[in-house]
């Protein structure tokens, strides 16, 4: 099994650039989320899905956009990418929902100059 | 509003030594889980244990143990004689409606 898996693993983007980090899981779970992780500050939840057509915002969600159409899916778009955006992104999904075991991905280092 | 602290920014130890890893958690929930993550120099995210709100009762798995205590809102992590390969980011999480991570305790084992 591939597990959860994201592309691309690293990226630089200019300021005001947009981009789409992709995430892929292939165990048929219904949760996914995705994290930024900063130095100091642990994970902090960006947006989450409990589900094919719903989604949520989770502590820092403003400057990204998440669909969930497949349950497989769980893509996380930058709009207008900003120096503040830079970071190392986690995709994560889980079997039983906010309760259960996360399985997450390899992260992405996404670096906005 | 759910808070998790791990007040150890970052713990170094001797090989053999015994470890502990605070974590303070603050819920007003009555039901909620606790996590305990991995992430080694590698970079991955690795789950280890996952404790209910009504299970008080100590957990040990090969050198790890975990201690859960309700009435000091604590979910402590030891390492009983430490190994180089242990040195890794911890992160404690805590659950009651959304997942939320503590900082993390950054542990370094020197041989």
């Amino acid at each position: 099994n591939a597990g959860v898996t994201q592309t691309p693993k690293f990226q630089v983007l200019k300021t005001g650039q947009s981009m789409t980090l992709q995430c892929a899981q292939d165990m048929n779970h219904e949760y996914m989320s995705w994290y930024r992780q900063d130095p100091g500050m642990g994970l902090r939840l960006i947006h989450y899905s409990v589900g094919a057509g719903i989604t949520d915002q989770g502590e820092v969600p403003n400057g990204y956009n998440v669909s969930r159409s497949t349950t497989e899916d769980f893509p996380l778009r930058l709009l207008s990418a900003a120096p503040s955006q830079t970071s190392v992104y986690f995709c994560a999904s889980s079997y039983k929902g906010i309760l259960g075991e996360l399985f997450f991905g390899e992260g992405s280092r996404l670096t906005v100059l | 509003a759910q808070k998790v602290t791990q007040a150890q920014t970052e713990i170094s130890v001797v090989e053999k030594e015994d470890v502990t890893l605070d974590c303070v958690y603050e819920t007003r929930d009555t039901t909620y889980y606790l996590f305990w993550y991995k992430q080694p120099p590698s970079g991955e995210l690795v789950f280890l244990i996952r404790r209910n709100s009504f299970d008080e009762q100590n957990e040990i798995s090969g050198r790890y143990s975990w201690n859960f205590q309700k009435s000091t809102s604590s979910f402590n992590f030891t390492i009983t004689a430490s190994q180089v390969v242990d040195s890794a980011v911890y992160f404690c999480a805590l659950n009651g409606n959304k997942l939320v991570f503590g900082a993390g305790t950054i542990l370094r084992v020197k041989s």
